[in-house]
């Protein structure tokens, strides 16, 4: 069966700090990979999706990138972290048109 | 670009209870899927029920259905015999058959309170 991981579950980074989230998937192959921001407790924001490895796009200008370095794995980075990017974010796969996503756990991320 | 509108905030209701969660969407589209996203406080985001709009007959899961109207473009979510567990937020999405990649685009949710 298909599984995702998300890692770290809490994040609290200093203004300035980098980041690193990352999010795999196992038992399926070239997933459609997805990142999403949940602000406040509210409505999900989509950052990033990667339709196949090295294929990045991004929905919202803004100082997160996001890679897939392998077929599975996809890594949330930012050089310089602002108070703005706190919030909780979300991974998510999907690899069959008739169906929804199936999401990570998520990480809490505070930037103090 | 498609819209996806939850304009109940917050919802309550009692144990036993039947409770409808609303939301609408706006489209260009003849086909896409719409689902029902539920987010409790561990925030771990579980998929409900999800319909085909090609598909006129209304989806059901177990306590869960949609009174999915196409022409009004309304997606309601109706929860039978509310239990505590039902508590949670929950998200209606769209998603298009027509791209490639196919996002999910996301209302801004509604809080469900379960009262025993």
């Amino acid at each position: 069966s298909q599984t995702i991981h998300q890692w770290p579950a809490t994040l609290v980074q200093p203004v300035g700090s980098p980041l690193s989230l990352e999010c795999t998937v196992e038992g399926t192959s070239n997933p459609n990979l997805y990142w999403y921001r949940q602000a406040a407790g509210r409505g999900l924001q989509l950052l990033f999706y990667s339709v196949g490895i090295g294929q990045i796009s991004s929905e919202v200008p803004q100082n997160l990138s996001a890679s897939r370095p392998q077929d599975r794995q996809f890594i949330l980075s930012s050089k310089k972290l602002l108070l703005s990017d706190s919030g909780f974010y979300l991974c998510a796969w999907s690899s069959d048109l008739h169906y929804g996503y199936t999401f990570g756990s998520g990480t809490r991320l505070t930037v103090v | 670009a498609q819209t996806v509108t939850q304009s109940q905030p917050e919802m309550s209701v009692q144990e036993a209870e039947t409770v409808t969660l609303s939301c609408t969407y706006d489209t260009s589209e003849s086909d896409y899927y719409l689902f029902w996203y539920k987010q409790p406080p561990s925030r771990q985001m579980i998929l409900v029920i999800r319909q085909e709009a090609y598909k006129q007959q209304n989806a059901t899961e177990n306590r869960f259905s949609v009174n999915f109207q196409k022409a009004a473009k309304s997606f309601s979510l109706k929860i039978s015999d509310s239990q505590l567990g039902d508590a949670a937020m929950y998200f209606c999405a769209y998603r298009s058959v027509y791209s490639g990649y196919s996002t999910l685009t996301f209302g801004k949710g509604t809080m469900l309170l379960v009262s025993p």
